[in-house]
């Protein structure tokens, strides 16, 4: 039962232009998303958050959307730039003060120069 | 600050054999876990610790798997015997309580042949 969905398992981006990924999730009780980002042979570094009781987190080149009604929530890269070339993993958390998480399946994103 | 350190960085055994994998989690960071991320998917959650008690442990197979902190420090996951369906890559990461963005190592990576 994947309660956490990355449908798109890679994309690929002009460099300068928007990166949009998505991601889906089943379980209702979730109410803290994050985004990490992970380098091939290296472990997935925390990249962004949001909480559910907002619909969008800024942080520089990217910003976090969450739809709530939809159970959506999708990472946006703008401009994307050639370090941006990597696995990126949505995950979720039931609780807070329970920092389990669960982990979406990744979408590979290539940004071409 | 020094990151998470893991070792062995990658281990070939043969099935019915056993393995340990070591990790060093971020100094004064009271929460460990253990995660595998097998091919393809995203990072499911093994073992969680904080300090040096089990707070989740539901998804670990206790047939063949182990784990411990001793002394709130330092963790070993172990497999006894390994299968063929535990190749995949064992993260560890560590958080202060509470912190969700929490740090990872770059992991170990198994084959079970």
């Amino acid at each position: 039962d994947q309660q956490v969905k990355q449908n798109s398992p890679s994309l690929s981006v002009q460099e300068g232009r928007i990166s949009i990924l998505n991601c889906d999730y089943t379980n209702s009780m979730f109410d803290y998303f994050l985004w990490y980002k992970k380098y091939p042979a290296e472990g997935p570094t925390f990249l962004i958050s949001i909480s559910s009781i907002k619909d969008k987190n800024e942080d520089g080149r990217f910003t976090v959307f969450l739809n709530k009604s939809a159970k959506h929530l999708s990472l946006h890269i703008v401009p994307s730039q050639p370090g941006d070339s990597a696995v990126y993993f949505c995950a979720a958390s039931v609780q807070r003060g329970n920092e389990k998480l669960t982990f979406g399946t990744g979408t590979r994103l290539t940004i071409i120069p | 600050e020094a990151g998470v350190a893991q070792s062995p960085r990658y281990k070939i055994i043969e099935k019915r054999q056993s393995v340990a994998f070591w990790c060093n989690p971020i100094s004064g960071h009271a929460t460990l876990y253990w995660y595998q991320q097998i091919l393809g998917q995203g990072p499911k959650l093994l073992i969680q610790f904080q300090n040096n008690g089990v707070v989740d442990d539901s998804q670990l197979p206790k047939d063949r798997f182990s784990a411990e902190r001793l002394k709130g420090v330092d963790s070993t996951l172990k497999i006894q015997p390994a299968k063929l369906e535990d190749s995949a890559v064992y993260l560890c990461a560590s958080s202060s309580i509470g912190n969700y963005g929490y740090t990872f190592g770059s992991g170990t990576r198994l084959t079970v042949v």
